[in-house]
């Protein structure tokens, strides 16, 4: 158990410009999550992947974010036209079942400035 | 949807005390809810978990209390040090796609 990791683990980057993080989850996980952690509160989710499905979304992930997860490994959150208010620590999480019984794994996530 | 409310938001303390950090849930349908750890710079790290069937959880100096009918449960931390300064989430899961956590509490122990 490797557990999860996150690349890059900061970024910053300009007002309009577009961004892509990445995150590898423990391998044998098929569940992978992104969230989303502003300052002083606590993890708020984005996104969920059962195997390369896309299966929810969050009314926070606006027309602006895509996420992919291709072969049902590896995932990436893309964010275009970035605004100040995406400035965050996005964070990605694997786990071996649904979460009505089975914990999150964090990575230690992808901090964003937008300037 | 899941409601969760933690507090309180910030907590400090002496070595060698106990701390308390107790969180509410509204959705009666929950039946796990687990504890994270966040240590500056790190994403949240699973500490403790408990699931409906039990009332109680213990792992060495922390524990968990979970009171169904109330709606809400605990983390108390035993014998504390200087290493268990963190902020602390609970968390409840919204149905079986999503977990909600709190807002999260700061503890400090001062030696």
């Amino acid at each position: 158990d490797t557990g999860v990791s996150q690349d890059p683990r900061h970024k910053i980057t300009k007002r309009g410009q577009n961004v892509t993080f990445r995150c590898d989850p423990i391998s044998e996980h098929n569940r992978l999550y992104w969230y989303r952690q502003t300052l002083g509160q606590g993890p708020e989710f984005l996104t969920y992947f059962q195997n390369e499905a896309q299966l929810e979304k969050s009314r926070l992930l606006s027309d602006r974010f895509s996420a992919e997860r291709p072969k049902g490994s590896f995932s990436t959150l893309e964010i275009q036209r970035t605004e100040q208010g995406d400035s965050a620590m996005y964070l990605c999480a694997s786990s071996p079942g649904p979460l009505g019984n089975s914990p999150l794994h964090f990575g230690n996530g992808t901090r964003l400035t937008v300037t | 949807g899941e409601n969760v409310e933690q507090h309180p938001s910030t907590l400090s303390v002496q070595e060698g005390d106990s701390a308390v950090i107790k969180c509410t849930y509204s959705d009666s349908a929950s039946n796990y809810f687990p504890w994270y750890k966040q240590e500056l710079g790190k994403g949240p790290q699973l500490i403790i978990d408990i699931r409906s069937n039990v009332g109680e959880k213990k792992d060495q100096r922390i524990a968990v209390t979970l009171n169904k009918t109330a709606k809400h449960f605990s983390l108390h931390i035993t014998e504390t040090q200087p290493e268990d300064s963190a902020v602390y989430f609970c968390a409840a899961p919204d149905g079986y796609n999503d977990m909600r956590f709190g807002a999260g509490t700061r503890l400090t122990v001062k030696p």
